[in-house]
């Protein structure tokens, strides 16, 4: 049990578009889901916290209007990448929690995004 | 900001030799997690820690919560090839539930 994907796992695209990342927990109604950013050889950096049917809560540095994130259902969350530039190419991770499980966080397989 | 350091940053050993890497912080934390992550995979827990002291196994993984809170140790024992990969401790800041991660253990086994 616990599962969470992600889809796309890879995703390829020009600089200017937007791309959208979905996260879910399969088995499990999620409390919450956070998003991290890992850049290559770095560790993760969490960028949200992202709750059903409220805003986001975003970390310091992380422009949440470049990085919208919606959290429509108990097991879906989008993290959706606004104009992206080739800086923004990185490996984005999701998580979710169960409080039955002491809020121990579950994480997805990651979104490898590379921007031309 | 609140950071978490490992040691040391990569390892090149042996199969079969022990590993040990820690991880320290400059404030106390709760709950000591160890991750271990694969090249373009997420993070996937080994072992948890949740009281000063403790010692707890997984295989040949042992990881402890160290007295002062403040650092953590992971020992792999009798290393094979599949244990490559980087390995991370992470816990929850202080009254949330946010995640700090630390700066990464990366282990590579020469068969």
């Amino acid at each position: 049990g616990a599962v969470v994907s992600q889809h796309p796992s890879r995703v390829i695209c020009k600089s200017g578009t937007s791309v959208k990342i979905e996260c879910r927990s399969l088995d499990f109604q999620a409390t919450t889901m956070f998003w991290y950013r890992q850049f290559p050889k770095q560790s993760l950096m969490l960028m949200a916290t992202s709750n059903e049917g409220s805003k986001a809560t975003y970390e310091q540095g992380v422009e949440k209007d470049k990085f919208l994130i919606n959290h429509a259902s108990l097991t879906l969350s989008t993290l959706t990448v606004t104009s992206a530039h080739p800086e923004d190419s990185s490996f984005y991770i999701c998580s979710a929690t169960l409080y039955s499980a002491g809020n121990e966080q579950f994480f997805g397989p990651g979104t490898r995004l590379t921007v031309l | 900001g609140q950071q978490l350091n490992q040691s040391p940053q990569s390892m090149f050993i042996q199969e079969g030799e022990d590993v040990s890497m820690n991880c320290t912080s400059s404030s106390i934390f709760n709950t000591w997690l160890w991750y271990k992550q694969d090249p373009g995979e997420g993070p996937v827990l080994l072992i948890a820690l949740y009281k000063a002291g403790e010692l707890t196994s997984n295989g040949r993984l042992t990881a402890q919560f160290g007295i002062t809170r403040k650092d953590s140790f992971l020992n792999i024992s009798a290393s094979i090839p599949s244990d490559v990969g980087i390995y991370f401790c992470a816990g929850p800041l202080l009254g949330t539930y946010k995640y700090i991660f630390g700066t990464g253990t990366r282990l590579k086994v020469l068969a």
